[in-house]
């Protein structure tokens, strides 16, 4: 149990374009989605933290107009890149929590974004 | 301010040879301290997890101790594989917020 599917695992697209990437929670209701971006040799860093129905927490530093978050339901958010350029370029994981237990974190595997 | 650092930042050893990985952290109030395996290109999967009572957990051959009292903790991977050579990561949830608290990894290969 406990799985997170992210869509595409990897897209590339031309500078200026908008990327949508999917999260979502296969077996269990997540109240709460994460999501992180992660350059090479670096550790996961958090961008933004949803919650289902209300308006996502963007952490200092990240523009909330070009990372558009929407967790329109309790096994779906989606992160947005708009007007993408090379320097978005990284790969962004998110995570699902049931807010449950130890409220543990599943993470998903991955989207790998270049931007030419 | 809440960090945790890990050390080495990188390891190589010999196939079938065990090693132990650190993590240190300042995190307060403490809840529960992860540590997951994150292979290139991939999402983390999560190894184990002990709260504050907990002093050791094993998963297969990993075994994480804790002391809470100096705040570290370690991951020792016994008899090595190909297949463990990725990054660990030591992650750290503070009490009363969801925020976690990232450790910058040890890259570990695994040499045949």
């Amino acid at each position: 149990g406990a799985v997170v599917s992210q869509h595409p695992s990897w897209v590339i697209c031309k500078s200026g374009t908008s990327v949508k990437i999917e999260c979502r929670s296969l077996d269990f209701q997540a109240t709460t989605m994460f999501w992180y971006r992660q350059f090479p040799k670096q550790s996961l860093m958090l961008m933004a933290t949803s919650n289902e129905g209300s308006k996502a927490t963007y952490e200092q530093g990240v523009e909330k107009d070009k990372f558009l978050i929407n967790h329109a339901s309790l096994t779906l958010s989606t992160l947005t890149v708009t007007s993408a350029h090379p320097e978005d370029s990284s790969f962004y994981i998110c995570s699902a929590t049931s807010g449950e237990g130890y409220n543990e974190q599943f993470f998903g595997p991955g989207t790998r974004l270049t931007v030419l | 301010k809440n960090q945790v650092e890990q050390s080495p930042q990188s390891l190589i050893i010999l196939e079938g040879k065990n090693c132990t990985l650190q993590c240190n952290y300042t995190v307060s109030p403490f809840s529960n301290l992860r540590w997951y395996k994150q292979d290139t290109g991939r999402g983390p999967v999560s190894l184990t997890i002990m709260t504050f009572s907990e002093n050791t957990k094993s998963n297969g051959r990993y075994t994480a101790t804790l002391d809470a009292d100096t705040k570290q903790s370690s991951l020792h991977i016994t008899a090595s594989q190909l297949s463990d050579s990725a990054s660990y990561i030591c992650v750290v949830s503070g009490a009363g917020f969801q925020k976690l608290v990232f450790g910058t990894g040890t890259r570990l290969l695994v040499s045949p």
